[in-house]
């Protein structure tokens, strides 16, 4: 299947800082890729959709202002956790459709912030 | 978008045939079924996607009838391996959105 990276894939930073994760496709393009987060012994919960050359769509209840979204190319989205708080701590994933006729998603390897 | 309900968990042991369900009422005329695989700490891992009726592939079995209302992910002689969490977001057209529902916890045994 289709390969995505994330980087970095663990992250430890102090609360007010900001931090960035990277997503990319590696062996495909990807306009539109998918931003997830996922608590401790909970399912993954859809944060924002990411456009390339527009702006992102953010589901309800996320703040846009919290987590800014950038797609800068057809193979990297980047996600920054702004002011980062001790409840932003959580597994952060991405996904993106690999294309053709039935666009399987293909899942990121995942990103862990700590916020301490 | 459609909500899927599936159960909490199941048990089994090894080289046992494990069939999850899942319950999709409400899925919509061009979605397609997906089943995703997630390890503690890992993003979820693609198992199989259908339409409708049977798909098959070197890991997986899927069954679609044909209300489409469900399906059943089945997993042939699992392994210790196989413990892990199953979803099966319904994979809609359009947007191309996954929404993930509770998933089902599997616990394959000695």
């Amino acid at each position: 299947g289709a390969v995505v990276s994330q980087h970095p894939s663990r992250v430890i930073c102090k609360s007010g800082t900001s931090v960035k994760i990277e997503c990319r496709s590696l062996d495909f393009q990807a306009t539109t890729m998918f931003w997830y987060r996922q608590f401790p012994k909970q399912s993954l919960m859809l944060m924002a959709t990411s456009n390339e050359g527009s702006k992102a769509t953010y589901e309800q209840g996320v703040e846009k202002d919290k987590f800014l979204i950038n797609h800068a190319s057809l193979t990297l989205s980047t996600l920054t956790v702004t002011s980062a708080h001790p409840e932003d701590s959580s597994f952060y994933i991405c996904s993106a459709p690999s294309g053709g006729g039935t666009d399987t998603q293909y899942f990121g390897p995942g990103t862990r912030l700590t916020v301490l | 978008l459609a909500k899927t309900t599936q159960p909490i968990s199941m048990d089994s042991y090894e080289g046992q045939e494990v069939n999850i369900t899942c319950s999709h009422n409400n899925i919509a005329t061009n979605d397609y079924i997906t089943w995703y695989q997630q390890f503690p700490s890992q993003g979820p891992r693609f198992i199989i996607q259908g339409y409708k009726t049977k798909v098959t592939n070197e890991v997986a079995s899927l069954f679609i009838p044909a209300d489409r209302k469900s399906s059943t992910l089945s997993l042939p002689r699992v392994s210790l391996s196989d413990t892990a969490v199953y979803y099966c977001p319904p994979l809609g057209g359009g947007y191309n959105k996954l929404i993930f529902g509770a998933g089902t916890r599997l616990a394959v045994h000695p």
